[in-house]
Parts: C-alpha cells; sequence; structure tokens
C-alpha cells in the first residue's frame, strides 16, 4: 500500500498562473481532506469530501476549488495564484469522520 | 466552532527527563481527540487518539495523553524524553463522526542531550 500520495512535491509559481494538486489514496477511504499550514498556524481545513461526487469548504476554502471525481483522488485547484497561497499543502483520508486521519508527505507550493 | 489551544509553542526538555505537551479545547458536546507527530519535511502521523472509553490513552513511542472533560484538555505527556521524539505536535479535535478536524498551532519539542 502506498496509503496517500501527492504530486507534485514542488512547485514554484507565478502570480496568476493555475495548478492542480492531485492526492490519491489506494486505502478506500470515504473521506478525504485538503490542508495548508503556515508557520505558527497549525494546520487549517481549505476543502473536504466525504465521499466520491462531493465537496464541502473547510475554514479556509477563498481562491480554492476541488474535485472527487473518483473515490480514490482528491483534486485542489487554483485558479489564479497569489503570494497569499505560498504554503505546504498537505492531504489526509479518513475511513470515518472520527477515525485517524492518514496523510501524504506534502506539496510546498511558492508563488511568486 | 470548535478551538484548539496548545500552550507553549516552542518546549525544551533534556534527553531523559519528563515530556509535558498541552492541548485544551472548547467543545459543547463529548470530543474526539488526537495528538499528531510531525517529523521535518513529512507529514503528520498519528501518536494517539482518544473517542470513547477510558480516558488515560497510550500511543506509540511511548506517548500517553489523558482526557480530562472537566478541565477541557487533553495533555501529552511522556516519562523519559528520547532525541528521536524531537519534532512538531499537534493536537486536533474532532466533534462528531464525519465532521472537521480543528488543530492547535502546535509545539515544537527540543530534546538536549
Amino acid at each position: 500500500n502506498a496509503g496517500v500520495t501527492q504530486t507534485p512535491k514542488f512547485r514554484v509559481l507565478k502570480t496568476g498562473q493555475s495548478m492542480t494538486l492531485l492526492c490519491a489514496q489506494d486505502m478506500n477511504h470515504e473521506y478525504m481532506y485538503w490542508y495548508r499550514q503556515d508557520p505558527g498556524m497549525g494546520l487549517r481545513l481549505i476543502h473536504y469530501s466525504v465521499g466520491e461526487g462531493t465537496t464541502a469548504k473547510g475554514e479556509v476554502p477563498d481562491g480554492y476549488n476541488v474535485s472527487r471525481l473518483k473515490k480514490q483522488n482528491f483534486l485542489l485547484g487554483l485558479e489564479s495564484a497569489a503570494p497569499s497561497q505560498t504554503s505546504v499543502y498537505f492531504c489526509a483520508s479518513s475511513s470515518t469522520g472520527a477515525g485517524e486521519q492518514f496523510f501524504g508527505p506534502g506539496t510546498r507550493l511558492t508563488v511568486l | 466552532a470548535q478551538s484548539v489551544t496548545q500552550l507553549g509553542s516552542h518546549v525544551s526538555v533534556s534527553e531523559g527527563a519528563l515530556v509535558l505537551l498541552r492541548c485544551n479545547y472548547s467543545s459543547s458536546v463529548p470530543p474526539y481527540l488526537f495528538w499528531y507527530v510531525q517529523y521535518p519535511n513529512q507529514g503528520l502521523q498519528l501518536l494517539l487518539k482518544y473517542t470513547t472509553g477510558a480516558t488515560l490513552v497510550k500511543g506509540i513511542n511511548g506517548f500517553e495523553a489523558e482526557f480530562k472533560k472537566s478541565e477541557t484538555s487533553f495533555h501529552l505527556t511522556k516519562p523519559s524524553a528520547h532525541m528521536s521524539d524531537a519534532a512538531e505536535y499537534f493536537c486536533a479535535v474532532s466533534e462528531t463522526p464525519g465532521n472537521q478536524f480543528y488543530f492547535g498551532t502546535g509545539t515544537s519539542l527540543t530534546v538536549i542531550p
């Protein structure tokens, strides 16, 4: 089992560019999450999904969109990147909402 | 809304000394509580969790935590620190199954030889 994988690991964007981060899990989990981690602020939830075809907003959804077309994949999109979106992005999945969340290794994004 | 407070963004202990990392939460209903550890340039790993039952929870690597409802606390302890315990530790709370997690801002643990 690969667990939770994230693509890419690093990315540098210019302001206004767009990109998509891919999260994949092979544990057949229903729930998937996207977080951003910034110094001194812990992890903040961007969007989450409670099953294939569903998405919901988290704490900091502005500037991001997500899609869950397949159960194993959860995509995070930035339509027009801004320097404030420079961060480390983590994807996680869980079998239930109260259960352990399994985290990917993270994507380090820099927006110039 | 939930809030999770981790007192002390940086904690230093000597090797072999007691580790105590504090976590307080606000919740109007019985919460689900978690401690995660993050090593440099890695994702988060679960240390332990409390959902129901015994309030003293044992986790991996010798860590344990006690849920104290009256104090709304879930402090993490380890009797004897090891150099390999140096990492960032996050407390997290979820109110109900299916609900989102709320993370504290993290505590960076340094172990001094």
